[in-house]
This record gives C-alpha cells, structure tokens and sequence, in this order.
C-alpha cells in the first residue's frame, strides 16, 4: 500500500464548477497535510496546509481533513481554466519524523 | 536570491556512468529533500535528512546515495547509471516552523 494515495485523474470539469480532489494516508500518527500545484515543466508550488480535523478555506480553495478516516480533500470552487495543473497531496510523517510523502497527483483539466 | 538551488538543469548520461546532482539552500532550513518525478507517478521520495547530520530512505532509495555536506548542501549520487534513473530530480528544503517546503527548478537526467 502506498503511503499517499489520490483518487485517479485525470478530472475534467466545466469552467465555474467545483473540483474535488482526495487523498488518503496510512501513517495515523501523521499530523501535517499540504496540497501543492504543478504546472507542466515547473516546480510544485504550495496551495494550502491544514493541521487540524475540520475546513481550512482560503479563497476559493477549500482543505478538509478527517484524521480518523486518514481522509484529506482539496474542493476548488468556482474553477478556472487558469487551475488546469497537477495537484499533489503531501504527508509530513508521523511514525518517522521530517519525511514528507507525495501522493501519486491528480491533472485537473477546467475546459471553458 | 534566496531559494534552493540545483545543479545541473540537464545532464545526459551512458549506463553505467556515475554523477552527482548538487543542491544548496540559503534559507537555513533544517530539512532537505530529494524527489524523482516520472509521468503519472507524482513525486517518490529518494532520501531525506531531517536536520544536519542525518539521512534516511525514502520510498525508492535504490541505486542512491546522498551526502548532507553541512547544513545548506544535500547532494545526490548515482554511482552507476540505469535507464530506470531517467526522471527529472527535484530538490527541496522545508522551514520546521513554517512547514513549508521550497522546491528547486528541477534537475533533468536522460540515461542512455
């Protein structure tokens, strides 16, 4: 079982719909979530961060993590052709401290 | 400018050859990273060093070496080349404080 998994792409949606992307982790005892966007040929680049069970909103991004599920989501609202990346879950290690484990991504497409 | 820097850009190689890819951070980040991105895989974790002096394996550490040289420089071996290494490299720090982890642009290998 892979230590990050995410739900398989690629995700097509309609310009101004939500997007919904997830991801799940084995490690229980992990504490910190990131999801991070890649654009074709760049560096991923950080979107959010969430620590604790519940909805972090920042804009039109929007992190929900369920730590007894071992569940973090990223819903992107009110898509944008601009969105069109790969999104990349990330899980800061519990059991073994400082190593950070990518999910295998998910390539959004936002048609318009 | 500070930021995680990572050399080279691009490097060609025959099987069999050895080569060392070079990272440096100025941001005095206690963690670095080293990750091989392939298509539809995402990032795979090679090996880590959690603070200066420590390395550990990440999830495809084989065929790897790394040298945490001082804080700011982490280094990636390959001691004898494989088309299997043909990935782009990226490089990464990450603040303990901030969570936050900076990437470098990526460092494109091509074995032969």
């Amino acid at each position: 079982q892979k230590e990050v998994e995410q739900n398989s792409g690629p995700l097509s949606v309609p310009e101004g719909a939500i997007a919904s992307l997830n991801c799940t982790y084995s490690d229980r005892g992990s504490q910190s979530f990131f999801w991070y966007r890649q654009y074709s040929g760049k560096s991923p680049e950080l979107i959010m961060s969430i620590y604790s069970n519940g909805d972090k909103e920042d804009g039109r991004f929007t992190a929900q993590l369920n730590k007894a599920s071992q569940y973090v989501s990223l819903l992107i609202r009110d898509s944008q052709p601009s969105d069109s990346a790969t999104y990349l879950c990330a899980v800061l290690g519990g059991t073994s401290y400082g190593k950070l484990t990518f999910g295998q991504g998910t390539i959004l497409t936002v048609h318009p | 400018n500070a930021g995680v820097t990572q050399t080279p850009k691009f490097q060609v190689l025959k099987t069999g050859q050895s080569m060392t890819l070079q990272c440096a951070q100025d941001m005095n980040h206690n963690s670095m990273y080293w990750y091989r991105q392939d298509p539809g895989m995402g990032l795979r974790l090679i090996y880590y060093s959690a603070s200066e002096g420590t390395t550990d394996k990440g999830e495809v550490p084989n065929g790897y070496n790394v040298s945490r040289l001082n804080k700011r420089e982490f280094s990636l071996r390959l001691e004898s080349a494989a088309p299997s290494q043909t990935s782009v490299y990226f490089c990464a720090s990450r603040d303990s404080g901030a969570n936050v982890l900076t990437f470098g642009a990526g460092s494109r290998l091509t074995v032969l």
